[in-house]
This record gives structure tokens, C-alpha cells and sequence, in this order.
């Protein structure tokens, strides 16, 4: 079975740092890009970055550009999301989410997401 | 900056077809992908590539795209349909959600 696993979630407070994690299982992580999306707490999806399968691209919504950095272990099988600099409006569910292809596609598999709260 | 937009509710009586657009410039010019999310849930991937269903979502959920706009359809509708329904493309290397549209099941 497909399964990812996010962790890492937290409080923190305005200007910290944070680091997410996420765990594959059931797949070929390698051969596949890898997606975070957030959702505030009563808000919609949001897209915020993306790594290939070889993890040579990477990709980030101007919302966390220059703040949060998406990397990737294939050895380990594990994806990472340094978010740094974080803002009260960084207040989410975190979810991890698997492309359908090498490069950021359609999301065919989530995680079941870990909370990030800044707040003072 | 490109946008997508989706009605914010759509009600359906059980058994009737509810229809939840998505619209964004050009939208048909690229892929649609629809996801659905119950409360307390994560999304489930529902449509993708205008029309194609993953392994395990019914039959009575169907999409198209075309123009500027993508229509994920809900045929027979079930009370366990009810649920937050997002479309998802891809502009410039970034990807992009409407906002959700909450269907209903009167």
C-alpha cells in the first residue's frame, strides 16, 4: 500500500524555524515528484512547493519563496521541508503528496498532514 | 497572476447530477485535476488530466475541460458525495487550487 507520513508539526513562535518531514512507503520514491500543501484552518488548499523524483528540481509558491527549502533523501526515502522565518499566517495543516509522474503533476496520493502553529 | 474560480456551494438533491465548474484563462489550454475532501479528511484525487478517474473512484464522477473552463460532473449523487470539491492546474511551474466549492446533498 501507498502510504506517506508526515511529522514534524509543532508550535512555534513568529520568526522561528521548523522543519517537516515525510515518510513514503508502498512506492519507488525515487521515480516520483514529491508535493507539500497547506490548508489554514478553515481555508482552501494551497500549493507550496514541489520536488522532482531525482530531486535536481524544485519548484515553490511565491508565499514561502525564499523562506521554506524542499529537499529529498532517496536513500532514506524521506522528503523534508525547511521552513524558516515562519509568520502566523504559515497557521496550517501540512499535507505531503505524491506527483503521479517524475515531475509535479496530479497529486495521486496524501499523507494525513501535520499541524504547523506560529504563534506567540 | 493566473487564478482559478469555483462556485463556493452547490446543492444537489440524492440521485440528480450536480455540475461544480472551474474556471481560469485559457484553463483548456492545459490539464484539470479535481480532488475531493471530507471534513477532518485529506483530499482524494478524483480526476486528473480533464478526465481520466484513478483505480477506486466511481464511475458516476466525471470531468472535462475545455476553453476556459473544466467541469468535474457528479451523476447519481450520494449522500456520502457530500464533501469540499477543488480543481488543481499547473501555470509557470507553479500549481494552483480554486478555492473549493462544498456540494450539498439535500
Amino acid at each position: 500500500e501507498v502510504q506517506l507520513l508526515e511529522s514534524g508539526g509543532g508550535l512555534v513562535q513568529p520568526g522561528g524555524s521548523l522543519r517537516l518531514s515525510c515518510a513514503a512507503s508502498g512506492f519507488t520514491f525515487s521515480s516520483y515528484a514529491i508535493n507539500w500543501v497547506r490548508q489554514a484552518p478553515g481555508r482552501g488548499l494551497e500549493w507550496i512547493s514541489a520536488i522532482s523524483g531525482s530531486g535536481g528540481s524544485t519548484y515553490y509558491a511565491d508565499s514561502v519563496k525564499g523562506r521554506f527549502t524542499i529537499s529529498r533523501d532517496n536513500s532514506r526515502i524521506t522528503l523534508h521541508l525547511q521552513m524558516n522565518s515562519l509568520r502566523v499566517e504559515d497557521t496550517a495543516v501540512y499535507y505531503c503528496a505524491k506527483s503521479g509522474l517524475d515531475y509535479p503533476w496530479y497529486m495521486d496520493v496524501w499523507g494525513k498532514g501535520t499541524t504547523v502553529t506560529v504563534s506567540s | 497572476s493566473y487564478e482559478l474560480t469555483q462556485p463556493p456551494s452547490v446543492s444537489v438533491s440524492p440521485g440528480q447530477t450536480a455540475s461544480i465548474t472551474c474556471s481560469g484563462d485559457k484553463l483548456g489550454d492545459t490539464y484539470a485535476c479535481w480532488y475531493q475532501q471530507k471534513p477532518g479528511q485529506s483530499p482524494v484525487l478524483l480526476i486528473y488530466e480533464d478526465t481520466k478517474r484513478p483505480s477506486g473512484i466511481p464511475e458516476r464522477f466525471s470531468g472535462s475541460n475545455s476553453g476556459n473552463t473544466a467541469t468535474l460532473t457528479i451523476s447519481e449523487t450520494q449522500a456520502m458525495d457530500e464533501a469540499d470539491y477543488y480543481c488543481q492546474a499547473w501555470d509557470s511551474s507553479t500549481a494552483l487550487f480554486g478555492p473549493g466549492t462544498k456540494v450539498t446533498v439535500l
